[in-house]
């Protein structure tokens, strides 16, 4: 596509419910981010991939966050049994190669409400 | 350990020039690069320095020094589509580490 897709662009859930987010990065785009943004607060990096693998998932903040990446196209991630913690914009972001760290384009991003 | 420091907001008026500071600590480096978001929106690619010195794109700048670890983004001419947040990153490795971000208001 021509940009950054995520959806669905507003999730409101009940607490210990699964939610699932997914990103379709820019055709191309090798490496793809997941961040989360709280409300004024700066973005929270969570995990990256470079095609299909993440060779790091050290910003997931629990065992409850996973995520997915298949055909170095799609992301999906994954929050189980959500906390009203986990509430925050979720935002997807690709780049052409890996370790190119000047410019990222991102999606819209995902809006999660966990009551 | 990593970390960025900008003000938390810079008040500027309609058509005057706004410098927005950024001061960083980290033990690895790539770059500082700088990202404009509109409230609800997405982050936006502004500008990024690998080198020191002054990078000019129409009416924003960025400037950086590596010895000091400081990088400030400089916009000219003002207009009210420029009312947004402002956000430091820099490089580590594969990933981007973000500062809080520099809320600008402008005033007609």
């Amino acid at each position: 596509g021509a940009g950054v897709s995520q959806s669905p662009s507003n999730k409101v859930t009940e607490k210990g419910k699964d939610v699932e987010l997914r990103c379709d990065p820019i055709s191309g785009h090798t490496a793809l981010y997941w961040y989360r943004q709280s409300l004024g607060q700066g973005l929270e990096f969570l995990i990256y991939f470079q095609g299909n693998s993440a060779p790091d998932k050290s910003g997931l903040p629990s065992d409850r966050f996973s995520a997915e990446r298949t055909g170095g196209s799609v992301s999906t991630l994954t929050i189980q049994r959500t906390q009203q913690e986990d509430s925050a914009v979720y935002l997807c972001a690709s780049s052409f190669k890996a370790g190119y760290t000047g410019e990222l384009f991102f999606g819209e991003g995902s809006r999660l409400t966990v009551l | 350990g990593q970390s960025l420091e900008q003000p938390s907001e810079v008040t500027a008026v309609e058509g005057a020039i706004v410098q927005i500071n950024c001061t960083y600590q980290t033990s690895g480096f790539y770059g500082l690069s700088w990202y404009q978001q509109h409230d609800g929106g997405a982050p936006t690619f502004l500008s990024y320095n690998a080198l020191d010195g002054l990078e000019e794109t129409g009416r924003f700048s960025s400037f950086l020094s590596r010895s000091d670890s400081y990088g400030y983004l400089l916009l000219q001419e003002l207009q009210m589509k420029d009312s947004a947040s402002y956000f430091c990153a820099y490089g580590s490795n594969y990933q981007l580490i973000w500062g809080a971000g520099t809320k600008l208001i402008i005033k007609p």
